[in-house]
């Protein structure tokens, strides 16, 4: 069965350092998310790409957040500088179209010291 | 803008008993909802969703839910609990489909302990 990737599944960094996460959606999925939960929260959406467009990145902090989809396929999302604010779970979830079924990857744990 | 809420940030259960998760939502739109799995340091796995039509939609693991748009409610409930449903339990809702944008709004969700 298909899944989405995720890397790192766990990530301690420093605060002030750059970190990175890296998706791979579903095979032939067009639309991809990235969302950020934390501890005892539900995830918050935090961007979403329609191939390589962004759709929606209003709740994205872009005075640190940058996120890509250069091919249309998989993706990264960046921190820099990392703050101790951003120790989360980032999920990323992938859907054919956008109004299709959302499938989550197991997630990047992120922790800021 | 849409929200959602679930009451009761944990809910304890014995194992046989019955499930009841409470979910409450707001939207300005008749919305899509969604009920949501998540294991400790894994993703989220969708239970059950509805969109149109049926009002009482059954999911996988015997989960079921009923959308009662007059309480503005999408409760779920499982007749007999498990003790591998022990998990975090989200809900969310999303604008239908005519809209460009999936994004799911989540509740704070809920932890179900299973007691043996």
């Amino acid at each position: 069965e298909a899944e989405v990737a995720q890397s790192p599944r766990y990530k301690i960094t420093e605060k002030s350092q750059a970190v990175a996460f890296w998706c791979d959606p579903i095979s032939g999925h067009a639309t991809l998310y990235w969302y950020r939960q934390i501890l005892g929260q539900g995830p918050e959406l935090l961007v979403q790409f329609q191939d390589e467009s962004v759709v929606d990145d209003s709740q994205l902090p872009k005075d640190r957040f940058s996120a890509e989809r250069l091919k249309g396929v998989d993706s990264t999302l960046k921190i820099q500088p990392a703050e101790l604010g951003d120790s989360a779970m980032y999920l990323c979830a992938s859907s054919l179209t956008s109004g299709t079924e959302q499938y989550f990857g197991p997630g990047t744990r992120l922790t800021v010291t | 803008a849409q929200s959602v809420t679930q009451l009761g940030s944990h809910v304890s259960v014995s194992e046989g008993a019955l499930v009841l998760l409470r979910c409450n939502y707001s939207s300005s739109v008749p919305p899509y909802l969604f009920w949501y799995v998540q294991y400790p340091n894994q993703g989220l796995q969708l239970l059950l969703k509805y969109t149109t039509g049926a009002t009482l939609v059954k999911g996988i693991n015997g989960f079921e839910a009923e959308f009662k748009k007059s309480e503005t409610s999408f409760h779920l409930t499982k007749p007999s609990a498990h003790m591998s449903d022990a998990a975090e339990y989200f809900c969310a809702v999303r604008r239908p489909s005519s809209s460009n944008t999936g994004k799911l709004i989540f509740g704070q969700g809920t932890t179900l302990q299973v007691k043996p």
